[in-house]
């Protein structure tokens, strides 16, 4: 099946500096990857998501890069804030019916 | 609308005893979904259903662990004679359809202590 690993498992910033976190995948044929964050106490919200036929995708301050030779993404967060403080998930998926795999998560604390 | 919702938030029970999740997807979600994140870890993916039907429960732990969906709305998970290696906090997501996987919305969890 598909493996996920997500690093690193903990960053720490100052606020303004940009935050970078990476997956890798093991399955060729997975072809979505979504990026959630979980804030303390709530469940993870899906924040931007990459399908493979693309290799970039911007929402003002994130954006997502794939790398399908390489088989690994990466989550790119500019101009942090305190409230970027979470725990982000990457996760790969074959799409449609099948079920995302999770890496471990990665928490990320901004300093005022 | 309202979100997915689950009780209890909180859950402290004695080794050995048997527990009661609730999971309220949103409505007309016809896709449920009910993960592990135990501390630290990533979500381990327990269970899936399609309107009421549950066609593969490899993904549960053990035979302790059970889940049922009525009126393909909400669910409950039950695990039967408690361990301390159950301590987790369990996740709901729930999506318009199987085919949606990828557009799951999470509730909040249940976060189960066993002593």
């Amino acid at each position: 099946g598909e493996n996920v690993e997500q690093h690193p498992s903990t960053l720490s910033v100052q606020e303004g500096d940009s935050a970078v976190i990476k997956c890798t995948y093991s399955d060729s044929a997975s072809n979505y990857f979504p990026w959630y964050k979980q804030e303390l106490g709530k469940g993870p919200q899906l924040i931007i998501d990459i399908r493979s036929n693309v290799g970039e995708k911007k929402d003002q301050r994130i954006a997502v890069t794939l790398n399908k030779t390489a088989k690994h993404f990466s989550l790119h967060i500019t101009e942090t804030q305190p409230e970027d403080s979470a725990v982000y998930f990457c996760a790969a998926s074959l799409g449609g019916s099948y079920i995302p795999t999770f890496g471990r998560g990665t928490s990320l604390i901004v300093h005022p | 609308g309202a979100g997915v919702s689950q009780s209890p938030s909180n859950k402290v029970t004695e080794k050995g005893k048997d527990v009661e999740l609730r999971c309220d997807p949103i409505s007309g979600h016809t896709a449920l979904y009910w993960y592990r994140q135990r501390l630290g870890q990533g979500l381990e993916f327990l269970i899936y259903f399609q309107g009421n039907s549950a066609p593969d429960k490899s993904g549960l732990p053990s035979d302790r662990f059970s889940a049922e969906r009525t009126g393909e709305s909400v669910s409950t998970l039950t695990i039967q004679r408690t361990q301390q290696e159950d301590s987790a906090v369990y996740l709901c997501a729930s999506s318009l359809d199987l085919g949606r996987t990828y557009e799951q919305y999470f509730g909040p969890g249940t976060r189960l202590t066993v002593t």
